[in-house]
């Protein structure tokens, strides 16, 4: 199994609700990503988790909240959001948390906030 | 500072046509890695290729190739005898060596729209 499996694939949500983002994978990786794509821009981390431990946060508002309730799953948690935050967002995990790994991503979920 | 540099920001070609996308990095870094990462329009990225800053051998896998020289600080993607699938948004992408306090992050260029018409 070599995927990394995103829900919903789609989500519009108003600025007072809360939400949450799904992420899943089953390689054994020990790293996982939170990654934010506008259209037509390249991706930007947000967060990394290593070994279910935030390693990396990317100066992200506290609007998005990030869980690792283990291994193989990795949670955005979304209250509160602006119009600006309407983006892809892309989840990915590694083997581990260095420069030479190569990552896996999954399909993203296409966020709008109205 | 690194920086990656995609200057084509759309490309068109007619199906078997050859095209190169380029990409030029900065960094101060001796030990750093190269990546190529593929984003159709399904959304996710699919990881190509990755190269380390010691090995500057090219590689070939089908119809993809990659050009990698570090005295002109390029990584460049040739795909021969294109097809409509390979329609998708490519990125190049830099990451530090972990260790010594870097992060290992990614650094990605800002992506060439390919575009292969029938």
């Amino acid at each position: 199994d070599t995927e990394v499996t995103q829900t919903p694939k789609h989500l519009v949500m108003g600025m007072t609700n809360k939400k949450s983002l799904k992420c899943e994978q089953h390689m054994g990786h020990r790293a996982m990503y939170w990654y934010k794509q506008k259209a037509k821009k390249p991706p930007e981390l947000m967060f990394v988790y290593s070994y279910e431990k935030l390693s990396i946060n990317e100066s992200v508002p506290s609007r998005f909240s990030p869980e690792c309730p283990n291994s193989s799953l990795l949670n955005l948690h979304l209250h509160a959001l602006q119009p600006e935050d309407s983006a892809l967002y892309l989840c990915a995990s590694s083997l581990d948390r260095v420069g030479n790994e190569k990552l896996f991503f999954g399909s993203g979920t296409q966020l709008s906030v109205l | 500072a690194q920086k990656v540099t995609q200057a084509q920001t759309e490309i068109s070609v007619v199906e078997k046509e050859d095209v190169t996308l380029d990409c030029v990095y900065e960094t101060r870094d001796t030990t750093y890695y190269l990546f190529w990462y593929k984003q159709p329009p399904s959304g996710e990225l699919v990881f190509l290729i990755r190269r380390n800053s010691f090995d500057e051998q090219n590689e070939i896998s089908g119809r993809y190739s990659w050009n990698f020289q570090k005295s002109t600080s390029s990584f460049n993607f040739t795909i021969t005898a294109s097809q409509v699938v390979d329609s998708a948004v490519y990125f190049c992408a830099l990451s530090e060596a972990h260790g010594s306090g870097n992060t290992g992050k990614l650094i990605f260029g800002q992506g060439t729209t390919l575009q292969v018409k029938p």
